[in-house]
């Protein structure tokens, strides 16, 4: 069946680059999606990317999608202290907007 | 902009009641999700619905039901409240091939 994976922490100082990893099992993905929660709010849309695509670029965002390992990362290039957040993958298989979540990786800018 | 609005930030409720979550959207949206969310799990699916009256088990719907009365509003019932379920309950909107719109979440207590 399908499956999303990413790894639960990760730690970075301010000023540098930060890259959030997510592995999938099923190549028939439509759309995939970076979704951002901060502490105590529902979770805000960041960026997606359809998968005919490898990349995009959206500011200080880029999304990379290798899709013969099934692999999608979110960059953020500069990270700031409000970028400290929760950092989910989700993945699009077409179900009639059913989403498969990853489990979400906790990002912590220290200062 | 879409808005997806869940009627309570923070709910503590008792085990054995019957409890209501609300969640109301209001972009037209056909279809409609409930997951819960848990350190370390992401997010579960519990039920969707993809039109009026209809709805169709998530993954882990055991203990919970839906309605759907009218297309906006969609609510999750918890028809004996246990401890097990104290959670963060996430409500989301979508139309097809577009990105899902959450509501900022309801942090259930159950004592």
């Amino acid at each position: 069946g399908e499956d999303v994976e990413q790894s639960l922490f990760l730690s970075v100082r301010e000023g540098d680059s930060s890259v959030i990893n997510c592995t999938y099992t099923d190549s028939s993905s439509t759309y995939l999606y970076w979704y951002k929660q901060e502490p105590g709010a529902g979770l805000q849309l960041l960026t997606y990317i359809f998968s005919n695509m490898d990349m995009k670029q959206d500011q200080r965002l880029t999304v990379l999608l290798n899709k013969k390992d099934k692999h999608l990362s979110l960059r953020i290039a500069d990270t700031q202290t409000g970028d400290s957040a929760i950092y989910f993958c989700a993945v699009d298989y077409n179900q009639g907007g059913k989403l498969i979540f990853g489990q979400g990786t906790e990002l912590s800018v220290k200062p | 902009d879409v808005k997806v609005t869940q009627s309570s930030r923070y709910l503590v409720k008792r085990t054995g009641e019957k409890v209501f979550l609300e969640c109301v959207q209001d972009m037209d949206h056909e279809n409609m999700f409930w997951y819960r969310q848990d350190p370390g799990l992401g997010l579960r699916l519990i039920y969707f619905s993809y039109d009026v009256k209809m709805k169709e088990k998530g993954d882990i719907p055991e203990g919970y039901s839906v309605s759907r009365e009218k297309k906006e509003r969609f609510s999750l019932i918890l028809e004996s409240a246990s401890t097990n379920q104290t959670s963060m309950y996430l409500c989301a909107s979508v139309q097809i091939n577009q990105p899902q719109h959450f509501g900022d979440g309801t942090r259930l207590s159950i004592l």
